[in-house]
C-alpha cells in the first residue's frame, strides 16, 4: 500500500500523559500537513511542513503540541500532558506541491481518547 | 463569520434524486476550492477540484461564484452509496493552507 499511513490508529490516554502520533507520506510528496477533527466538524489546519522545514502553525497549536518531520519524510506530531479536550481525530495529509490547485491525500488518522 | 460555511444537514433523499450543496466562504482572495467526501469514522478523499469555468465528472456537477463567493456540488441520479459528508475546501491565494467546512451529510435511502 503506497498511501499516508499513521500510527497508531488508536490512542488511550490519562490525562497529564504525552503522546506521539506518527505519519509516514506518499513517497515522493514533500508536503505534509496535520489536522485535528471532532465529531460533527470538518478538519482543522494544525501545522505544515515542506521537506522537513516546518511552514506554518495554526494558532490552535498550542505550546504542548510540536511536530517534526526530520528528514522530510516521515513526521511525528507529540501532544505533551495532554487534556481532554485534546480528544480528537488526528490526520496527517501529504501533497506534491505543484501549485494552489493541488490534491492533498489523507491517511486514516489516529483517533485519541484523553480520560 | 466562519471562513467557510456549509448546512451540516443530514439531506435525506431518495435513490435517484438530484440534490445540491451550496458552500460560502468569506475570504475573496481564495484561490482554489474543491469537495472532499467523507464517510464515516474514515478520511477525507478528494471527490473534485472546482474550476472557475464548472466541471463535471459523472452524476457529479461543481460550480463556482466568485461574486456571491460561494461553491456548489450537484449530485444527479443518487446512489445509496453517496451518502456520506461533502466537505467544502478552499485554499487561501498564496497560501497553500486549506480551510475545511464542517461538512454536509448526505443520506440516500431506497
Amino acid at each position: 500500500d503506497t498511501g499516508v499511513s499513521q500510527d497508531p490508529r488508536h490512542k488511550i490516554t490519562k490525562r497529564g500523559q504525552n503522546v506521539t502520533f506518527r505519519c509516514d507520506p506518499i513517497s515522493e510528496h514533500n508536503r505534509l500537513y496535520w489536522y485535528r477533527q471532532t465529531l460533527g466538524q470538518g478538519p482543522e489546519f494544525l501545522t505544515y511542513f515542506q521537506n522537513e522545514a516546518q511552514l506554518e502553525k495554526s494558532r490552535l497549536l498550542s505550546d504542548r503540541f510540536s511536530a517534526e518531520r526530520p528528514k522530510g519524510s516521515f513526521s511525528t506530531l507529540e501532544i505533551q500532558r495532554t487534556e481532554q479536550g485534546d480528544s480528537a481525530m488526528y490526520l496527517c495529509a501529504s501533497s506534491l506541491g505543484t501549485g494552489n490547485q493541488e490534491t492533498q491525500y489523507f491517511g486514516p488518522g489516529t483517533r485519541l481518547l484523553v480520560l | 463569520r466562519k471562513e467557510v460555511e456549509q448546512d451540516p444537514g443530514p439531506f435525506n433523499v431518495p435513490e435517484g434524486a438530484t440534490v445540491a450543496f451550496n458552500c460560502t466562504y468569506s475570504n475573496s482572495a481564495s484561490q482554489s476550492f474543491f469537495w472532499y467526501r467523507q464517510d464515516c469514522r474514515k478520511e477525507p478523499k478528494l471527490l473534485m477540484s472546482v474550476y472557475s469555468s464548472g466541471n463535471e465528472d459523472g452524476r457529479f456537477t461543481a460550480q463556482l461564484n466568485r461574486a456571491s463567493q460561494y461553491i456548489s456540488l450537484l449530485i444527479r441520479d443518487s446512489k445509496l452509496s453517496d451518502s456520506a459528508t461533502y466537505l467544502c475546501v478552499v485554499g487561501r491565494g498564496g497560501s497553500y493552507i486549506p480551510t475545511f467546512g464542517r461538512g454536509t451529510s448526505l443520506i440516500v435511502h431506497p
